[in-house]
């Protein structure tokens, strides 16, 4: 069974500095991977997403990622962080398959202090 | 740009009493998801619909329904509510040509007392 995981439940970071927040999935043919952002009672946002080609994906908000297959991970970066960047991020994967579904990770709450 | 609208955004239910969310996708979007998200939890996919047909199904309990009308909104009915139902419903909404990339609305905070 795919799955998706986020080891850490918050990341603290000081402005300006650059920020990871660390997802590895678990999926069987090709992986299909997302970043999602969620401010308080919003829904989830799409911040950017690996279906094929370059290992590093940039999506919006100044955030990338970076797909490394050997490792099996897909994590979230930022050179530099901003205190409107603290939120809780959501890594998901879905599988090449006709199933259509996201796979969420926990979830890991960034904390930027100014 | 339009947005996904669900509604309502606030609502409280007795155990036992039925409920019915709305969902209305973006305009042209051929595909309707149902998640689940509890307190402090990741969203649990629930049932999905393409071009009005149930395309998949998730952990979505048999005391829920949803469907898919012919104007594309969604509704997802829930029967017998029980105190665990409530959690934040959130709908997304995908296009045929970018079927990987879902746009979510700012869910429903459905409250069962």
């Amino acid at each position: 069974a795919q799955s998706v995981a986020q080891p850490e439940d918050q990341v603290n970071v000081a402005e300006g500095n650059p920020l990871t927040v660390k997802c590895t999935y678990s999926v069987s043919g090709n992986p299909y991977l997302f970043w999602y952002v969620q401010y308080p009672n919003r829904g989830l946002q799409f911040l950017l997403k690996y279906i094929t080609g370059d290992n590093l994906v940039k999506g919006s908000y100044g955030f990338e990622a970076e797909f490394n297959k050997s490792q099996t991970s897909f994590h979230l970066k930022k050179p530099s962080a901003l205190v409107s960047d603290s939120a809780l991020y959501f890594c998901a994967a879905l599988m090449d398959t006709g199933r259509r579904a996201l796979t969420f990770g926990s979830g890991t709450r960034l904390q930027v202090q100014p | 740009a339009a947005g996904v609208i669900q509604s309502p955004r606030h609502l409280i239910k007795e155990k036992r009493e039925t409920a019915t969310l709305k969902c209305y996708p973006i305009p042209r979007h051929d595909t309707v998801y149902w998640y689940q998200q509890g307190p402090g939890q990741d969203p649990q996919f629930l049932i999905s619909f393409y071009e009005k047909m149930q395309s998949d199904k998730g952990s979505i309990p048999d005391r829920f329904s949803a469907q898919q009308f012919s104007d594309y909104h969604s509704e997802l009915n829930m029967s017998s509510l029980e105190l665990g139902d409530s959690a934040l419903y959130f709908c997304a909404s995908s296009f045929g040509q970018e079927p990987f990339t879902l746009h979510f609305g700012n869910g429903t905070r459905l409250t069962v007392t």
